[in-house]
């Protein structure tokens, strides 16, 4: 499998905290992507990165924040957690940006109390 | 039409059965389309890309109709170990690019012995 991980695994955290989620590659890939994915949404994409310091937003932004600072990392910030970002959080990446598809993470389970 | 749509099952098929999901996407200029598997609290995997001459993989067949803009998993001789829940997937094309996979909300099914 490729060589990524994601961390914690799983998270309990409280209404108002600011949350990290760390996603971690091995391969080297320009892509990386964070998704959400909640029963009866599918996964759907929070943010984006294209190559280091860059990013972008996707179709469910608001309340989240990332940053690239090295390739082999992309980090996701719940900047004060509320309950609706209660989810399972996936990173992915890929060496294209559609290319042979998307390599995913393991998984965050988050729940926000 | 939303962007990717797929019937949400579940399908209940015994073994041996040959099942077929399908799916429909509402860009005609999308350029890429996989399926993904997707096992209960697992993330997503890729089970094969989806070819516009149709494409096989043991006892996989996909097959993309672009006049239609739809796309079809043929799974022959089912598994128990086929259950599981099928990714529709279809790059979202932007002005200049490819753009990033949006993935359908998945067919779920479940072989019984």
């Amino acid at each position: 499998d490729a060589g990524i991980t994601q961390s914690p695994r799983h998270k309990v955290t409280e209404t108002g905290t600011p949350v990290t989620l760390r996603c971690h590659q091995t391969e080297n890939h320009r892509y990386m992507y964070w998704y959400r994915q909640d029963p009866g949404h599918g996964l759907r994409l929070i943010h984006y990165s294209y190559g280091v310091k860059d990013t972008d937003k996707g179709e469910v932004s608001d309340g989240y924040s990332v940053s690239r600072s090295k390739t082999e990392d992309f980090l996701l910030t719940l900047e004060s957690a509320t309950s609706s970002q209660t989810s399972v959080y996936f990173c992915a990446i890929s060496e294209s940006e559609t290319g042979a598809g998307y390599t995913f993470g393991s998984g965050t389970r988050l729940t926000v109390v | 039409r939303k962007e990717v749509e797929q019937d949400p099952g579940p399908f209940n098929v015994p073994e041996g059965a040959t099942v077929a999901f399908n799916c429909t996407y509402s860009n005609s200029a999308s350029q890429s389309f996989f399926w993904y598997r997707q096992d209960c609290r697992k993330e997503p995997k890729l089970l094969m890309s989806v070819y516009s001459s149709g494409n096989e993989d043991g006892r996989f067949t996909a097959q993309l109709n672009r006049a239609s803009q739809y796309i079809s998993l043929l799974i022959r001789d089912s598994k128990l170990s086929d259950s599981a829940t099928y990714l529709c997937v279809v790059n979202r094309v932007r002005r200049g690019s490819q753009g990033n996979l949006i993935f359908g909300k998945g067919t779920k099914l479940s072989v019984k012995p």
